[in-house]
């Protein structure tokens, strides 16, 4: 499984665009990339996900390089309520094994007034 | 449609006490998960199930049993609880990626907070 690496902890203001970067340098070819929100005391939301180039959905946008090395989350104009820990999850999400995944420890993304 | 359920919400043990936690979904998943959460960390895969009948090891499966008779359930035990198992328990679900010809996500449940002294 490809191991990624964020920053631990970013913080922002609310209006402003913020751009988290996750580092998967050992991607497969087989691979996606997958990241999710949590906030405190819930579960894990999916927020989006991508093979390459650029995924765009309701919630945000997410980059990813020609070499897939690694990739960008995009979320546009972030409010108060955007914060929490994403993660960014890399994996083969394809066959019968299910998706086996590893969550690192995630980015805390803290928007201020 | 409640999605993912987890009973109970709490749980205070003893050491060497068995319980077993419940997972319900109601969306007809193929797969579905237990994971462990501690303090200021990711979530770790316990074990795993890809179908009714099935399961297997996921990263950390040591002091942990698994069992998923029906498609809609999927129960984590643990049969002599340890202090090293407080920690908050998510169960997960999700289609199989050639099930669906969409984006891959699993759902989680709002979690059991396990505290084993």
């Amino acid at each position: 499984l490809a191991k990624t690496t964020q920053p631990i902890s970013m913080d922002s203001y609310e209006g402003q665009e913020v751009n988290i970067t996750c580092s998967h340098n050992n991607i497969a070819t087989n691979d996606y990339i997958t990241w999710y929100q949590q906030f405190p005391s819930q579960g894990p939301r999916f927020i989006i996900q991508g093979y390459k180039t650029k995924v765009t959905n309701e919630v945000a946008s997410l980059f990813i390089p020609a070499d897939r090395k690694s990739s960008t989350l995009s979320l546009p104009r972030v409010s108060l309520s955007d914060t929490a820990v994403y993660y960014c999850l890399v994996g083969d999400i394809r066959g019968t094994g299910g998706f086996k995944t590893i969550f690192g420890a995630g980015t805390r993304l803290f928007v201020k007034a | 449609n409640a999605g993912v359920t987890q009973t109970p919400k709490f749980r205070v043990l003893k050491t060497g006490q068995s319980m077993t936690l419940l997972c319900a979904q109601d969306m007809n998943h193929e797969y579905m998960y237990w994971y462990r959460q501690d303090p200021g960390m990711g979530l770790r895969l316990i074990h795993y199930s890809v179908g009714e009948g099935t399961t297997a090891k996921g990263e950390v499966p040591d002091g942990y049993n698994v069992s998923r008779l029906k498609k809609q359930n999927f129960l984590l035990g643990l049969e002599s609880a340890a202090p090293s198992q407080t920690s908050v328990y998510f169960c997960a679900s999700s289609y199989s990626f050639t099930a669906r010809d969409r984006t891959y996500e699993q759902y989680f449940g709002p979690g059991t907070r396990l505290t084993v002294t």
